[in-house]
């Protein structure tokens, strides 16, 4: 069962305007982490964003926020004042825990293209 | 955060053949991990890189193919073994620090053609 859902394959957005891209996940872990990466053409993968299960509050970092619904078990990012440098796929992950490891598990991504 | 300095960042290889990627961080970290992503795909972990002893491989990728070395806290080492087509992917190193809601950090990635 896949355990990362992004049912955005691709989203547009106009420069300036704010856009959400959509994650929802599964687990009956209490503790989990969920991250957001953001990948442009170039192939890197830029760390973007983190909440954890516990978390009260929904994490900001700069123009990226996260919409996180426990309840729902979804975690959505926004980008607020796109910018034409936010074209890129974006990545919901899901960190499992584990005997002292871990693993991301990735959702299949969103292709999002800003428009000038 | 760390600096990840992973080579080469791309190689057009004959099939049959092998290839080592090599992936470097500035400062020691907890964990290392090696991640493949198919053409349009998302990514998936091939293995967890274990300090002085044997990786930890998933489900479905295998020590004789991905060989992986991690011979102390800040260098790892991927080959792709007998490479077919199949093999074209991006290849991508992460790294976890210490520390509560600590995130994987990436190396910029190999790209990978196999002809």
């Amino acid at each position: 069962a896949q355990k990362i859902t992004q049912t955005q394959p691709g989203m547009f957005v106009q420069e300036k305007e704010a856009v959400t891209l959509d994650c929802t996940y599964d687990t009956s872990d209490p503790s989990y982490g969920l991250f957001w990466y953001k990948q442009p053409s170039s192939g890197e993968m830029i760390f973007l964003i983190y909440q954890g299960s516990y978390d009260q509050q929904n994490a900001t970092e700069g123009r990226y926020s996260l919409n996180f619904q426990k309840a729902r078990k979804s975690a959505n990012l926004v980008i607020s004042a796109s910018q034409l440098g936010d074209s890129a796929m974006y990545f919901c992950a899901m960190r499992e825990v584990w005997g002292g490891s871990e693993k991301l598990v990735f959702g299949k991504g969103t292709k999002l293209t800003v428009n000038p | 955060s760390a600096v990840i300095s992973q080579k080469p960042s791309r190689d057009i290889c004959q099939r049959g053949t092998s290839l080592t990627i090599q992936c470097q961080v500035d400062s020691q970290v907890t964990m290392m991990f090696w991640y493949r992503q198919q053409p349009g795909q998302s990514l998936t972990l091939i293995a967890t890189a274990n300090q002085g002893s044997e990786a930890t491989y998933e489900s479905g990728f295998v020590i004789d193919k991905f060989p992986i070395s991690r011979p102390n806290l800040t260098f790892s080492t991927l080959t792709v073994s007998n490479m077919s087509p199949e093999d074209s992917s991006i290849y991508l190193c992460s790294v976890l620090s210490t520390g509560l809601g600590q995130p994987q950090h990436f190396g910029d990635g190999t790209r990978l053609s196999i002809l």
